[in-house]
């Protein structure tokens, strides 16, 4: 069981485009799922908090308008990089929060970014 | 804020060797403490926890104790297998329980290799 998917698992895109990553909890319902980022071989920073049915908070010095979030339903969350660039190339990682105490973090098997 | 130190790799050992991963924390109120491992290729999986202090987490061998007094959560393993070659990571997160944000909060991992 949590099981958490994320799709696709590998993307290459051009300047200037934008990209949408899946994030999906398959077996149970999430009302909060995180997106984060990892750089090579440096820890995952936590992007932004996203919640079912209402803004996402982001963390300090994350363009929100550059990274969209939506959480449309309790097992689905989106993060868009709108005009990508080189500089936003990375590992991109979201986890979904279980109901039940003790609220633990699934983790999705991440996505590669390769903007050129 | 918070903030999770954990010793930098790489770790190379031989099989059945003894390891230790130290890792220390900074926080303001009373966290809970996460080892994560991130096998080649896959997302993170979580090794095990401790939600108080002098608890010990333990799960497939592996051990960490939170102590409060010297804010350490290191992780040990007696005899250390190929398969556990991997990325470890050590996590904290203020609870939800406790009036906390939940967010985890990652040390920069530590990259084990195992060799026969």
């Amino acid at each position: 069981g949590a099981v958490v998917s994320q799709h696709p698992s590998w993307v290459i895109c051009k300047s200037g485009t934008s990209v949408k990553i899946e994030c999906r909890s398959l077996d149970f319902q999430a009302t909060t799922m995180f997106w984060y980022r990892q750089f090579p071989k440096q820890s995952l920073m936590l992007m932004a908090t996203s919640n079912e049915g209402s803004k996402a908070t982001y963390e300090q010095g994350v363009e929100k308008d550059k990274f969209l979030i939506n959480h449309a339903s309790l097992t689905l969350s989106t993060l868009t990089v709108t005009s990508a660039h080189p500089e936003d190339s990375s590992f991109y990682i979201c986890s979904a929060r279980g109901q039940k105490f003790p609220y633990e973090q699934y983790f999705g098997p991440g996505t590669r970014l390769t903007v050129t | 804020g918070d903030s999770v130190t954990q010793m930098e790799g790489p770790v190379t050992l031989s099989e059945e060797a003894f390891l230790t991963i130290n890792c220390t924390y900074t926080a303001t109120g009373y966290p809970s403490l996460f080892w994560y491992v991130q096998y080649p290729g896959e997302g993170l999986q979580l090794l095990l926890k401790a939600t108080k202090a002098d608890d010990k987490g333990s799960n497939k061998g592996f051990e960490a104790t939170y102590r409060k007094e010297t804010t350490s959560f290191h992780l040990e393993k007696g005899s250390v297998q190929v398969s556990d070659s991997a990325v470890y990571f050590c996590a904290l997160s203020d609870p939800l329980w406790e009036g906390g944000s939940e967010k985890l909060v990652f040390g920069k991992g530590t990259k084990l290799t195992v060799n026969p």
